[in-house]
């Protein structure tokens, strides 16, 4: 069973705005991980996080990992056509070599 | 310099056929992996090699055989192709493997396409 969920599947937005991403995991994680993926490109490394509370920001991107570590949260400020493309997280999870990506968020900002 | 690269970039091909798909790695990374993304974007690990040893070997059929002759590089064939088989396919790296946290570093992707 899938064990990373992201919601929205899917988020249209006017440049400028605001968004957030959401992953959440059925256990609680080792390491999250997040990634872009452009359209008919590979995925592009955003940020990982490890600890519980910790959140971490590039550019207009901050991402966050909850105390219990099983929920993490990207947000994008003041968004650009430039951010759009499919956002996927990745898990890593204590005593296992497994390593799964969420069901992916399509975001399109229109200019 | 390309840090993950794969070739081909498309691949196209009849049901039946046996191809191949490589990847190379230049940065020094102990672990390659093979990913599969589907037609819903939906991205499933395949295998991954640490130091040339197998340490991950999804539920993948065995017409899948992955192949790593250095750390460096991770080679992916499939025979007797089907067309449930066309995918884009995602060759990986990262610094170490097994558990732990550590980011990946994706190559461009092969699309294959069985007819």
């Amino acid at each position: 069973s899938q064990e990373l969920e992201q919601s929205p599947q899917s988020l249209i937005v006017q440049e400028g705005k605001n968004l957030t991403i959401n992953c959440t995991s059925s256990k609680t994680l080792y390491g999250l991980y997040w990634y872009k993926q452009k359209y008919g490109e590979g995925l592009i490394f955003l940020m990982m996080l490890q600890k519980g509370g910790e959140e971490k920001s590039h550019e207009k991107i901050t991402a966050k990992l909850d105390e219990k570590k099983q929920q993490s949260s990207l947000h994008i400020t003041a968004s650009q056509p430039s951010h759009a493309g499919i956002y996927l997280c990745g898990g890593s999870f204590w005593g296992t070599y497994k390593y799964i990506f969420g069901t992916g968020t399509r975001l399109k900002v229109l200019a | 310099d390309t840090a993950v690269s794969q070739t081909p970039k498309y691949l196209v091909t009849q049901m039946g056929n046996d191809k191949s798909i490589k990847c190379e790695q230049n940065l020094g990374h102990d672990t390659m992996y093979w990913y599969k993304q589907d037609s819903k974007k939906f991205l499933k690990i395949m295998f991954s090699y640490n130091n040339k040893e197998l340490i991950i070997n999804e539920t993948v059929p065995n017409r899948f055989s992955p192949k790593s002759p250095d750390k460096a590089h991770l080679n992916l064939h499939i025979n007797s192709l089907e067309l449930g088989d066309s995918a884009v396919y995602f060759c990986a790296s990262s610094l170490r493997g097994g558990a732990g946290a550590y980011e990946q570093y994706f190559g461009p992707g092969t699309r294959l396409t069985v007819t």
